[in-house]
């Protein structure tokens, strides 16, 4: 069955440094995600990207972030430069259709820290 | 602006026993619900989802969930736990047809953890 992957899957930075995680959406699929999951809370939203551009952001996705689709699987996160409140679990995640009514695919997460 | 509730952390029952796991949510128009469950260390994985028709919706592992449009809840059930449903379930909500100013992007809820003891 295919699956949404992600790497790495633990992160280990220092504040002020840029990171990327990356993600490998499934293959079909035209919309892109990124949630957050910040330990023992919600999942948080960050942005959606359809045919090659940000469809939607919260407010959480400012310009400490941004979003890149190099090629035509990988799909990636870059944040310019960490926080110690950026330390979470971060998921990607893909669907076939627009996820008002399609279920989304998640990744196992990248797992965050920043010292 | 949509939001959803997950009224409870934790939900404990034995193994065997009915389970259920609530949820309800607030939406301006119609609601697309959905349930998703995470195990230890992977990502949130679809369990199943309301979009129109019968208000009883089956999906994967057993589960199933009643939408009641009324009560404005969609509460997760199993008719027999088994200790591998041990985890944590989310509910999540977009605007389906007839929202104005909604996103299409699912708001979860806080999650609840399904502890089933043997």
């Amino acid at each position: 069955e295919p699956e949404v992957t992600q790497t790495p899957s633990h992160q280990v930075t220092q504040m002020g440094q840029e990171v990327i995680l990356r993600c490998v959406p499934i293959s079909n699929h035209l919309y892109f995600y990124w949630y957050r999951q910040i330990l023992g809370q919600k999942v948080e939203f960050l942005v959606s990207f359809y045919n090659n551009e940000i469809s939607e952001k919260s407010e959480i996705f400012d310009d400490q972030f941004s979003v890149e689709r190099p090629d035509g699987s990988n799909f990636t996160l870059k944040i310019r430069s960490t926080k110690l409140e950026d330390s979470a679990m971060y998921f990607c995640a893909s669907s076939v259709g627009l996820a008002g009514s399609n279920e989304q695919f998640f990744g196992p997460g990248t797992r965050l820290t920043v010292l | 602006a949509q939001s959803v509730a997950q009224p409870e952390d934790q939900v404990n029952v034995a193994e065997g026993n009915p389970l259920t796991v609530k949820c309800t949510y607030s939406v301006s128009g119609n609601p697309y619900l959905f349930w998703y469950v995470q195990y230890p260390n992977r990502g949130l994985q679809f369990l199943l989802k309301y979009i129109t028709g019968d208000n009883l919706v089956k999906g994967s592992y057993g589960f199933e969930a009643e939408f009641n449009k009324s009560q404005t809840s969609f509460h997760l059930k199993k008719p027999s736990a088994l200790v591998s449903d041990s985890a944590l379930y989310f509910c999540a909500v977009t605007e389906g047809v007839g929202a104005s100013g909604g996103s299409y992007i699912p708001t979860f809820g806080r999650g609840t953890s399904l502890i089933v003891h043997p």
